[in-house]
């Protein structure tokens, strides 16, 4: 499987303030995805980065709130705009296809985000 | 809409036993399904998956069991230790790509 990082790791932001998180793969990908974790609940898809063109964003999610940069194959960014407290959650990039099976999406390690 | 949901939120087991942890999934063209383990302070970690053309996989102390007829998916560990505690996902897509996951079902293990 695939190494990804992103950073930074966690933050702590002001309501109204932006911030972007970056996703870093060791290997080149066609697949990366970005999710959303509120706290105790599951994982909700945000959009999917693709290389060389916009993101396609899931029903709820707007680019203007969420923008998404792919500049290559092996990195992509994440920016929460103009965040309230309901912005507070992890948000983890995934990318698939790295493994044996086809479909298979790994995941980061997450960026924890608290909007005070 | 489509929903990929859980019987159990929480499931507590003593160490040594066995484990099942149990999905329910809506979409009938789901073609493709895994499941996640998500420590604390941690991304989801794959675990294993299964395609819908079959009915049962294994991996190291893990088994999926999938029933199409009913729409529900199983994950198996055998000989539960401590640290397989953590928040367990299932997730299903359609001719891949975009993944929908289950709520997540807490796993705790009694020493």
């Amino acid at each position: 499987s695939a190494v990804i990082s992103q950073k930074p790791s966690r933050d702590i932001c002001q309501r109204g303030t932006s911030l972007t998180i970056q996703c870093q793969v060791d290997s080149q990908v066609t697949m990366m995805f970005w999710y959303r974790q509120q706290p105790g609940q599951s994982l909700t898809l945000i959009a999917t980065a693709n290389q060389g063109s916009e993101a396609t964003y899931e029903s709820g999610f707007v680019i203007d709130k969420f923008p998404i940069s792919r500049p290559n194959l092996t990195f992509s960014t994440l920016t929460v705009s103009n965040m309230s407290p309901e912005d507070s959650s992890i948000y983890l990039c995934s990318v698939e296809g790295v493994g044996t099976s086809h479909y298979e999406q790994y995941f980061g390690p997450g960026t924890r985000l608290t909007v005070t | 809409g489509e929903s990929v949901g859980l019987h159990l939120p929480t499931l507590s087991v003593q160490e040594g036993d066995n484990s099942i942890i149990n999905c329910a999934y809506s979409n009938s063209a789901s073609d493709y399904f895994i499941w996640y383990k998500q420590e604390s302070g941690k991304g989801p970690q794959f675990i294993i998956d299964i395609r819908s053309n079959m009915d049962k996989r294994q991996g190291q102390r893990v088994t999926v069991l999938l029933n199409k007829t009913v729409k529900h998916l199983s994950l198996q560990i055998a000989a539960t230790q401590p640290g397989d505690s953590a928040v367990y996902f299932c997730a299903e897509s359609s001719q891949g790509g975009k993944l929908i996951f289950g709520q997540g079902t807490e796993l705790s293990v009694k020493p």
